[in-house]
C-alpha cells in the first residue's frame, strides 16, 4: 500500500530533550515536506525536501532541522525542544517538484512539550 | 509572501443540502489549488483539485471552481451525508511548486 509513516504518533517530552520524529514514504517520491498543524492557523510549513541531501526552509522552520540521506525518509530534529513547538505534525511527500502533483500526508504526530 | 484566507470556519447544514467553502488568494502566480479533507485523528486527504488554467471541475457530489481575475476559489458540496462531516482546507502551491500555502480550515457538521 501506497503511504508515508510517520513515528510516533504521540509524544510527550520535556523542555531541552532532542529528539527525532522520522517519517518514510514508499512511493519513490522525490519531494518531502513537513508541516506544523495548530488550532485556527491550518498547517504551516517547516522545511521541504526536493531529493536527497537537497533541504530548504519553509515558513516556520525555527528549532528544528532537517535530513535527507536516503530518498525514501524525512527525519525531524528538535534538538532542544521548548513549549511552543508542542503542536500536530505531518510528513507529505509527492512525486517531482513543479506541476500538479498530489501531496500525500503521513497519519501525523502529536507532540507535547512540557 | 502566499497568503489564503478561508470562509467560514464553521459551517453547520442538514443532510441534503449543499454546503460551500470559499477561498482566496494573494498571489497571483499560484498554479494548482487543491482542497483537502481532514477526519479526526487522521492526515490531510485530497478531495479535489483544480489546475489554474481550468475554470472549474467536478467529482461526483464534490466541485471546486476558480476565478483567478477574482483570485479565489470555491468548494462546493450538495447533497452532504453525516460522514461529509470533517476539517477541509483549500490550499494555494506557489508557482516554484515547493509549499503548499493552507487556509485555516473549516469545519464541517453534517446532521441527519
Amino acid at each position: 500500500e501506497a503511504q508515508v509513516t510517520q513515528n510516533p504518533r504521540y509524544l510527550i517530552t520535556v523542555t531541552g530533550k532532542k529528539l527525532t520524529v522520522t517519517c518514510s514514504q514508499n512511493m519513490n517520491h522525490e519531494y518531502m515536506s513537513w508541516y506544523r498543524q495548530d488550532p485556527g492557523l491550518g498547517l504551516r510549513q517547516i522545511y521541504y525536501s526536493m531529493n536527497v541531501e537537497v533541504t530548504d526552509k519553509g515558513d516556520v522552520p525555527e528549532g528544528y532541522k532537517v535530513s535527507r540521506k536516503e530518498k525514501r525518509n524525512f527525519p525531524l530534529i528538535l534538538e532542544s525542544p521548548s513549549p511552543n513547538q508542542t503542536s500536530l505534525y505531518f510528513c507529505a511527500s509527492k512525486w517531482g517538484r513543479a506541476g500538479y502533483n498530489e501531496q500525500f500526508f503521513g497519519p501525523g504526530t502529536r507532540l507535547t512539550v512540557l | 509572501g502566499e497568503n489564503v484566507e478561508q470562509h467560514p470556519s464553521t459551517l453547520s447544514v442538514q443532510e441534503g443540502d449543499s454546503a460551500v467553502i470559499k477561498c482566496t488568494y494573494s498571489d497571483s502566480a499560484s498554479n494548482y489549488f487543491p482542497w483537502y479533507k481532514q477526519e479526526l485523528g487522521k492526515g490531510p486527504q485530497l478531495i479535489i483539485d483544480i489546475r489554474s488554467n481550468v475554470g472549474e471541475k467536478k467529482d461526483q457530489r464534490i466541485a471546486v471552481t476558480l476565478n483567478k481575475t477574482a483570485k479565489h476559489f470555491s468548494l462546493h458540496i450538495t447533497e452532504t451525508q453525516p460522514e461529509d462531516s470533517a476539517v477541509y482546507f483549500c490550499a494555494a502551491q506557489n508557482q516554484a511548486g515547493t509549499a503548499l500555502i493552507f487556509g485555516k480550515g473549516t469545519t464541517l457538521s453534517v446532521s441527519s
